[in-house]
């Protein structure tokens, strides 16, 4: 049973280039989280994915947009990178059917991508 | 806003020594999460708690969630050189099925 992949791994951009991260849940799993973490802090919530459309939205500009597929996986793109978008971009799956059962929350994390803006 | 503090922000310790870790919050959660990470991985979740007062173990692992669902604590006994990691607590709010994290604790066990 495969868990949450990601890719790439790692990945190096400029300021102002557009990039594209790739999730894949684990397997039984409809919801895509997305998380942005800086180095030495808690992930942030950037977007949540279910039935193909951004269901939750953080504190993040509009620079930063997703996409599920039928599938279930997930894209995260941001364009204009800044600096400042430097981080491990974190993916989450859970299972919105166990949420509505009354059964309580449970994401299950992706190894992260490593973007680097130079 | 929800927030989640967590202290003490870093801890070095000795093998074999106990710690406690603190999550702190104003918010209600209907569940809180505790995650451990290691440099370069996505956190891994350790334990779910749900009930106020609830207290539940994972080996030398004791978490603890407070009466008010505001709070928890994560205890670890004669910890180990392995257990060093960053540990995070995470509440989620319930209707919004999103996670808030807390600010982290970053242990070092020294052998």
């Amino acid at each position: 049973d495969a868990g949450v992949t990601q890719s790439p791994t790692h990945l190096i951009k400029t300021r102002g280039q557009q990039v594209t991260l790739r999730c894949s849940p684990k397997s039984g799993h409809d919801t895509v989280s997305w998380y942005q973490q800086a180095l030495g802090q808690g992930p942030q919530f950037i977007f949540q994915y279910y039935e193909e459309e951004e269901r939750q939205r953080g504190n993040f500009p509009d620079r930063f947009s997703g996409h599920q597929f039928p599938n279930y996986s997930s894209e995260l793109n941001v364009n204009a990178l800044l600096l400042g978008d430097s981080a491990l971009y974190l993916c989450a799956s859970s299972s919105k059917g166990l949420l509505f059962g009354g059964i309580y929350n449970e994401q299950f994390f992706g190894p992260g991508t490593r973007l680097t803006v130079l | 806003t929800q927030l989640l503090e967590q202290s003490p922000q870093f801890l070095s310790i000795q093998e074999g020594e106990n710690l406690t870790v603190y999550c702190n919050s104003s918010s209600v959660f209907s569940s809180l999460q505790w995650y451990r990470q290691e440099p370069g991985e996505g956190p891994v979740l350790l334990v779910t708690v749900v009930t106020g007062g609830e207290v539940k173990k994972l080996k030398r692992l004791t978490f603890q969630f407070g009466d008010a669902r505001k709070d928890s604590s994560l205890h670890i006994t004669a910890a180990q050189p392995g257990d060093t990691g960053l540990y995070l607590c995470a509440g989620d709010g319930g209707a919004t099925n999103k996670l808030i994290f807390g600010t982290g604790t970053l242990l070092a066990v020294q052998p």
